[in-house]
């Protein structure tokens, strides 16, 4: 347990489905991220929240829309995606850049598929 | 982003130590040496991280070369749950994100 909860764990959706992924972290973070891990590639960062403030958006295409009401919860909203965006999506959280160290906790992430 | 080299896989027989290399030959100043690790089927997780010198926990230790342009994560007696993806990381003190790169797999043999 590494005090970073993501739902749901498997997703299935259709392309022109809406979901959306959910991250919380228990941990009092200050910073939070998306990343996608594709089969054989590294994780690639998307997004990165600090105090609910977005800081990075990664040439992310828009029908990947993150959310991030408190430091506590961050959404990723998915609409019109497509089989290439199958994937393993994870969040992780930490203290931030002023941090030593700023280490990252990562949840165990949402296997999505795309049909 | 500076960049590391690490060997795309390793073995290793169980209860022996394992070291894996990373070269950083760009590294900046401000840039510290984090390693993760990632276990099938789960997120990547924190293992050690250091500046200039050597640092030890529970996990592992990690070497940093006088230079700083290389460092070797050691595992001193490897598990067969140390079977994973390890991940050298260059981290700008100043900035929140972390890039990783396609790591180490690491094969324990039995």
């Amino acid at each position: 347990e590494t005090g970073v909860t993501q739902t749901p764990r498997h997703l299935v959706m259709g392309m022109t489905n809406k979901k959306s992924l959910k991250c919380e972290q228990h941990l009092g973070h200050n910073a939070m991220y998306w990343y996608k891990q594709s089969a054989k590639k590294p994780l690639e960062l998307m997004f990165v929240y600090n105090f609910k403030e977005q800081t990075e958006n990664n040439s992310v295409p828009s029908r990947f829309s993150p959310e991030c009401p408190n430091s506590s919860h961050l959404f990723l909203h998915l609409h019109t995606l497509q089989p290439e965006d199958s994937a393993l999506y994870l969040c992780a959280s930490s203290q931030g850049a002023q941090a030593e160290g700023n280490i990252q906790y990562f949840g165990a992430g949402t296997r999505l598929s795309v049909l | 982003d500076a960049k590391t080299t690490q060997p795309n896989s390793m073995e290793s027989n169980e209860e022996e130590p394992v070291h894996l290399p990373c070269n950083h030959s760009t590294i900046s100043g401000t840039d510290y040496i984090h390693w993760y690790r990632q276990l099938p089927s789960q997120g990547p997780e924190y293992v050690i991280h250091g500046l200039t010198s050597n640092v030890n926990n529970r996990m592992a230790s990690l070497a940093i070369a006088e230079d700083r342009k290389s460092s070797t994560l050691i595992l001193h007696r490897a598990t067969l749950r140390d079977a994973a993806v390890y991940y050298c990381i260059l981290r700008d003190y100043r900035d929140d994100k972390i890039i990783f790169g396609k790591g180490t797999r690491l094969h324990i043999l039995p």
